[in-house]
């Protein structure tokens, strides 16, 4: 069965603490992995699409990355904007699957 | 200005009492789709559709019918809404179905009595 896990649910950092995001896969034939970011009241919005084990992309503080079997969105020196809940999908013949999020809260 | 559209953003219904739920996109994209959100459990794909009159189940299709007779709109119905559809809605569109961000509108609170 297709699954998405993320981890931590929750995660508090204090501004400028580093820290990183899982998200593992169990896909039949994976498509791509997506990263979103979701704020309080709003659709999800899109960060980062990963094809390949190895891949990485940066976007400011954000950076993606994708292994065989999970990716990781590490913060680097995050700022209390950065606060948000963090999803992650995969895309398998046609289908999306997200995970259920990590909702990280940056306090100044 | 692109963007994904939905209507309501709130509804409040009984048990029974057919519903629609619209959704329309003008980025001319070719896939859409419905989600779920519901605490614990993520987003949850309901229905996509690959293009006009070419629909799919989701993970989650019971309950829920849908319809693309048009590129731009992709309408979500509830013929017999049951409480435990009540949820956080979101539409979704993309220019296809694998490589491509999708863009989500800002979602529909529906809870039914």
């Amino acid at each position: 069965e297709d699954q998405v896990t993320q981890s931590p649910e929750a995660l508090r950092l204090q501004e400028g603490e580093s820290s990183s995001l899982n998200c593992s896969y169990t896909v039949s034939g994976l498509r791509g992995l997506f990263w979103y970011r979701q704020d309080p009241g709003k659709g999800p919005e899109f960060l980062f699409t990963l094809y390949s084990a190895g891949e990485e992309k940066e976007k400011e503080r954000l950076k993606a990355t994708l292994t065989k079997k999970e990716s990781f969105l590490h913060i680097t020196a995050p700022k209390p904007e950065d606060s948000a809940t963090y999803l992650c999908a995969v895309h398998n013949f046609n289908k999306f699957y997200f995970g259920s999020g990590t909702k990280l809260n940056v306090k100044p | 200005e692109a963007q994904v559209t939905q209507n309501p953003r709130y509804l409040i219904t009984v048990t029974g009492k057919k519903l629609t739920v619209t959704c329309s996109q003008n980025m001319n994209h070719e896939y859409m789709s419905w989600y779920r959100q519901d605490p614990g459990l993520g987003l949850r794909q309901i229905y996509y559709s690959m293009n006009v009159e070419v629909t799919d189940k989701g993970d989650v299709p019971e309950g829920y019918k849908v319809s693309r007779k048009e590129k731009r709109n992709f309408p979500l119905i509830l013929e017999s809404p049951s409480p435990n559809q009540t949820s956080l809605y979101f539409c979704a569109s993309s220019l296809g179905p694998g490589f491509y961000e999708q863009y989500f509108g800002p979602g529909t609170r529906l809870t039914v009595t």
